[in-house]
């Protein structure tokens, strides 16, 4: 089993929909949660970034981890076409560990 | 400001070919990464350097080098490049290492023949 799993997709959705993507990691040790969106033919860029469990808002973007089910998800309110992209869940521990992260969810947003 | 280049943007190699994959970036960052991004298999860490001067083994080194002799490059060469080294190459930095927010440079895609 890989450390973090992540559905490929595709997902598509119309416009103006809410969108859930979501990953799931097995290492109890990961404390810092990350969202990396990345456009066609362009590298990954960072979204969010939390730390430990919670919640995170950031304008339509909600970051929601969930430790005790090592379960973490991005939710897009009111979706746009331009957030047709993959998006990539990265995770690590503590100290000098290094990212791992997920194959990422390729999104479509039908106009 | 540019943050990360890469180059070349793209390239076609021939097997057994030694290529050198350049990165250069301007924000002063201590560390540094580079990733290959295959479909199926997602990014997946070649090399790394927490500072100028040190270097690091990730998940998939084996057939790379990198060397950092000062802050701002970082070049990962295939000494004999091979098909399964065909993959998009990702370079990215950070302020200090793992504890930061990576930022990516936006990739070189290699085909080897």
């Amino acid at each position: 089993q890989k450390e973090v799993e992540q559905d490929p997709g595709p997902l598509s959705v119309p416009e103006g929909a809410i969108v859930s993507l979501n990953c799931t990691y097995s290492n109890s040790a990961f404390q810092y949660f990350m969202w990396y969106r990345q456009y066609s033919r362009k590298g990954p860029e960072l979204l969010m970034y939390t730390y430990s469990s919670g919640n995170k808002e950031d304008g339509r973007f909600t970051a929601q981890v969930d430790k005790s089910s090592k379960y973490i998800s991005l939710f897009i309110r009111d979706s746009q076409p331009s957030d047709s992209a993959t998006y990539l869940c990265a995770m690590r521990g503590s100290g000098n560990t290094p990212l791992v992260f997920g194959k990422g969810t390729r999104l479509s947003v039908i106009a | 400001i540019a943050g990360i280049t890469q180059a070349p943007t793209s390239q076609i190699l021939a097997a057994g070919r030694r290529m050198t994959l350049r990165c250069t970036q301007d924000m002063r960052h201590n560390a540094m990464y580079w990733y290959r991004q295959d479909l199926g298999l997602g990014l997946r860490l070649i090399h790394y350097s927490n500072t100028a001067g040190t270097t690091g083994k990730g998940e998939v080194p084996d057939g790379y080098s990198v060397s950092r002799a000062n802050t701002d490059d970082f070049p990962l060469t295939l000494a004999s490049a091979v098909p399964s080294q065909t993959s998009v190459y990702f370079c990215a930095s950070s302020p200090t290492g793992y504890t930061d927010t990576q930022y990516f440079g936006p990739g070189t895609r290699l085909t080897v023949l």
